[in-house]
């Protein structure tokens, strides 16, 4: 089965640091690897995704993700925190059902508090 | 359009009652899930349905139903709800898996439903 581990249950930045929320996969085959967001009382929001292609992905609201095939690493970045960026994030993996659609497997999710 | 909706937005029930959670999407998605989220597990599927009139069990399925009657309306319903059913449900959709466009490995997920059990 596929999975995805967030080592850490929050990230504390500065506003205007850089900041990384970490994740690593297990999977067979290829990956197919997500980055949601979850604002407090609100929903998942898609924020990037990674299929093939270019190891580093371009997402919402400047938010990026490396992929890394030999460190099986999917962190997700972003050059400059904000305050508005506090939220949990989630990373994720697709996988496959038997009677079609994908599944997505979630991480524990990562709680990011960005202060001033 | 209003993406993917879910009524009631909260719920209280006591032990042995039953209720019925409604998601609605306006996407004209195929694909449709419902997960609960407890803290610290991240999300699990509960149910998912790949068309109208279809439904399959997920990787926490015991105690709950599901219909899909219509494509836009997937059902989640507990017939007898247990103090261990307390969690946040949130429902998702998506397009067919090959479909060609940039969303379609994408799953849209609903504001979710807050349900405590007594």
């Amino acid at each position: 089965a596929q999975s995805v581990a967030q080592p850490e249950d929050q990230v504390n930045v500065a506003e205007g640091n850089p900041l990384t929320v970490k994740c690593t996969y297990s999977v067979s085959g290829n990956p197919y690897l997500f980055w949601y967001v979850q604002y407090p009382n609100r929903g998942l929001q898609f924020l990037l995704k990674y299929i093939t292609g270019d190891n580093l992905v371009k997402g919402s609201y400047g938010f990026e993700a490396e992929f890394n095939k030999s460190q099986t690493s999917f962190h997700l970045k972003k050059p400059s925190a904000l305050v508005s960026d506090s939220a949990l994030y989630f990373c994720a993996v697709r996988d496959k059902l038997t009677g079609g659609g994908n599944k997505l497997t979630f991480g524990t999710g990562t709680q990011l508090k960005v202060e001033l | 359009n209003a993406g993917v909706t879910q009524t009631p937005k909260f719920r209280v029930l006591k032990t042995g009652q039953s209720m019925t959670l409604l998601c609605a999407q306006d996407m004209n998605h195929e694909y449709m899930y419902w997960y609960r989220q407890d803290p610290g597990m991240g999300l699990r599927l509960i149910h998912y349905s790949v068309g109208e009139g279809t439904t399959a069990k997920g990787e926490v399925p015991d105690g709950y139903n599901v219909s899909r009657l219509k494509k836009q309306n997937f059902l989640l319903g507990l017939e007898s709800a247990a103090p261990s059913q307390t969690s946040v449900y949130f429902c998702a959709s998506s397009h067919t898996p090959g479909t060609s466009g940039r969303h379609y490995n994408e799953q849209f997920f609903g504001p979710g439903t807050r349900l405590t059990v007594l």
